[in-house]
Formats: structure tokens, C-alpha cells, sequence
């Protein structure tokens, strides 16, 4: 089962950021948040991981908590594009499991 | 690198017909998974291998559905007899497992129609 918590659906104006919220609350220490996307019917794209530490690359940002039962991926300019189902997972033993994401649309 | 192949990308059967479906892994990595996305259920995990040994099967559904991994660049995952309940989007992902580190990457999918 996912270990991980999100709002099912969130809207976003273009040019704007969408910050996209997602609780792990049984994440261990050893174990890295992934965030990843699926474009209609695409298969899922990585976006960005991270363990204790903000991350950003060209995609995104990510925001850990200090407890790490949080994070928030950061999408600094949303563009229509972006619209897509967003999934936070937690990886364990090798195992990416993914649950229901959030639905995130770009609107004009 | 072409990134994770599938092949066929749709594929249409009758009910009781056997199902093959082909995975291509990128070269290089040790990990492979089979994914089974539908509206009801989401994107779930099927089957993992690392290094061509299947570590965890626990989300194949039934024993209808097997999957092989024969070497580290060709994988297969097969239902036979399939059933109309087995129509949904199977996605197949490779990543290179290094620590705690394994972001994956997806093919485009396999799209099954059992009538």
C-alpha cells in the first residue's frame, strides 16, 4: 500500500507556481521521497528526489520538512504542460509504489 | 539510449488467448519492474527483479499471469488464458539501483484489450 498522502486534485493560473503538498509520515531515514508525473496516458516521468535536503533541478524544486513527514514540490512557472498527475512515493527496498497523486491543471 | 522499449504498444484479444508483452530495459540498468495502470485500481506494482532475479512477485494477481526476465536486456510478462478483466495500460520501468537511489524510468506503455 502507498505510504504516502495527497490531495486528489489542485488548480494552478499559468505563470503562476504550483506547489504541490504530500505527507510520508512513515518514511524511515534511510529512505529518499520521489516525485514523479504522468501525462495522459504517457508513462510516469521522474522529476526529482530528495532525502533530508531542499533539492532543485531544471524541473522542479523540492522542499523537505526537518522531521521529513512532509514535502512540497515546487513548480516555479506552471505552464499548461505541466498539467499532469502528480505522484509522491517513498521507495522501499527497491520498490516504487505509487498511489492515487494529485491531479494538477494549468489553467490559462 | 532509446530509453525503456515496449513492444506491441496496443494489442487487442480475445478472452482464453495467451498475452505476451516485450520490455526492452535502458543498458546499464539493474532493475526492472512491471507496472499495471487501470481507472479502478491506479498504477500498481506487478513484479521487480534486480539483476534478473524476480525479488518481489506479490502483486501478480493471479497465476494466470507470469513474468521472465531471461538476461539483462530483454523481459517478458504473460497472462494466459487472459480474461476482459486484464485489459488496462502495462508499463514496464528499469533503473539503476545504487544505495538508496533508484528513480526509474517508463516505457510508453503497452495498452491490452481482452473482448
Amino acid at each position: 500500500d502507498a505510504k504516502t498522502t495527497q490531495p486528489p486534485s489542485m488548480d494552478c493560473a499559468e505563470g503562476r507556481a504550483a506547489n504541490l503538498p504530500c505527507n510520508h509520515s512513515t518514511i524511515s531515514g534511510n529512505e529518499y521521497v520521489y516525485w514523479y508525473r504522468q501525462i495522459h496516458s504517457q508513462g510516469p516521468q521522474y522529476i526529482i528526489h530528495g532525502l533530508k535536503n531542499n533539492e532543485t533541478n531544471e524541473m522542479a524544486s523540492l522542499i523537505i520538512t526537518e522531521d521529513r513527514k512532509s514535502s512540497t514540490l515546487i513548480l516555479p512557472h506552471a505552464t499548461l504542460r505541466d498539467t499532469a498527475v502528480y505522484y509522491c512515493i517513498d521507495v522501499r527496498a527497491g520498490k516504487s509504489t505509487f498511489g492515487d497523486g494529485t491531479t494538477l491543471t494549468v489553467k490559462p | 539510449d532509446a530509453g525503456v522499449i515496449q513492444s506491441p504498444r496496443h494489442e487487442v484479444t480475445e478472452m482464453g488467448q495467451e498475452v505476451t508483452l516485450r520490455c526492452k530495459p535502458i543498458s546499464g540498468h539493474n532493475s526492472l519492474f512491471w507496472y499495471r495502470q487501470t481507472m479502478m485500481r491506479g498504477l500498481e506494482l506487478l513484479i521487480y527483479f534486480n539483476n534478473n532475479v524476480p525479488i518481489d512477485d506479490s502483486g501478480m494477481p493471479e497465476d494466470r499471469f507470469s513474468a521472465k526476465m531471461p538476461n539483462a536486456s530483454f523481459s517478458t510478462l504473460k497472462i494466459q488464458p487472459s480474461e476482459p478483466r486484464d485489459s488496462a495500460v502495462y508499463f514496464c520501468a528499469s533503473s539503476l539501483v545504487v544505495g538508496g537511489r533508484t528513480e526509474a524510468f517508463f516505457g510508453q506503455g503497452t495498452r491490452l484489450t481482452v473482448v
